[in-house]
């Protein structure tokens, strides 16, 4: 059972470019996020969805996009990259996204904007 | 205000003491409280969660919460240097409305 698998874990960009963060759950868990962590911050939702084709905004959603065509698949589009957009991406994902449930993070993709 | 506070530390103590890791929240209608493990360059792993007053054990962990005070925290004790880590708090104020604080760093020394 792999959980949540993010790709890439390291990426550079130049400013401007574009890139998709790829996060796929094999848990058939109906909620996932998208989270990022800049260094001595705590963890910023950006985006999340509820369950294939609803999708919604986070506290942190600018410059960014997402897609949920499937259970599965939750990738995360940057367009125009920016250096403030130089972060450590978490995916992760729960069942039911209920109080109480823990959520199960993906190992995380370094992003540097330069 | 911060919604969630925590001291960044590091929080430093000697193998076998107890750790205690401090929150506060600002949202009087936060209904979870999570602790999160994060080790230097890995995901953050939940280890505890508390949604009623009072104290929750788990091993050697134990979570308190005083919603009047609007502050949770998290002990660990029989320190190991294996708990040397960032431990952050989240909490949960409504839905899919899951606020980390910053974390703090522990130090365990053997």
């Amino acid at each position: 059972n792999a959980g949540v698998t993010q790709t890439p874990k390291f990426r550079i960009l130049k400013i401007g470019q574009s890139m998709t963060l790829q996060c796929t759950q094999d848990m058939n868990h109906n909620y996932m996020y998208w989270y990022r962590q800049d260094p001595g911050m705590g963890l910023k939702l950006i985006y999340y969805s509820v369950g294939a084709g609803i999708t919604d905004k986070g506290e942190v959603p600018n410059g960014y996009n997402v897609s949920r065509s499937t259970t599965e698949d939750f990738p995360l589009r940057l367009e125009l990259a920016a250096p403030s957009q130089t972060s450590v991406y978490f995916c992760a994902s729960s069942y039911s996204g209920l109080n109480n449930e823990k959520l199960f993070f993906g190992s995380g993709t370094q992003l540097s904007v330069l | 205000q911060k919604e969630v506070e925590q001291n960044s530390g590091p929080l430093s103590v000697p193998e076998g003491a107890i750790a205690s890791l401090n929150c506060t929240y600002s949202d009087r209608g936060s209904q979870s409280f999570f602790w999160y493990r994060q080790y230097s360059g890995k995901s953050p792993e939940l280890i505890m969660f508390i949604y009623s007053n009072g104290d929750k054990e788990d091993g050697r962990f134990t979570a308190q919460l005083n919603k009047a005070s609007q502050y949770v925290s998290l002990l660990i004790r029989d320190s190991q240097p294996s708990d040397s880590a960032t431990y952050l708090c989240a909490v949960q104020g409504g839905f899919q409305k899951l606020v980390f604080g910053t974390g703090t760093r522990l130090l365990v020394s053997p």
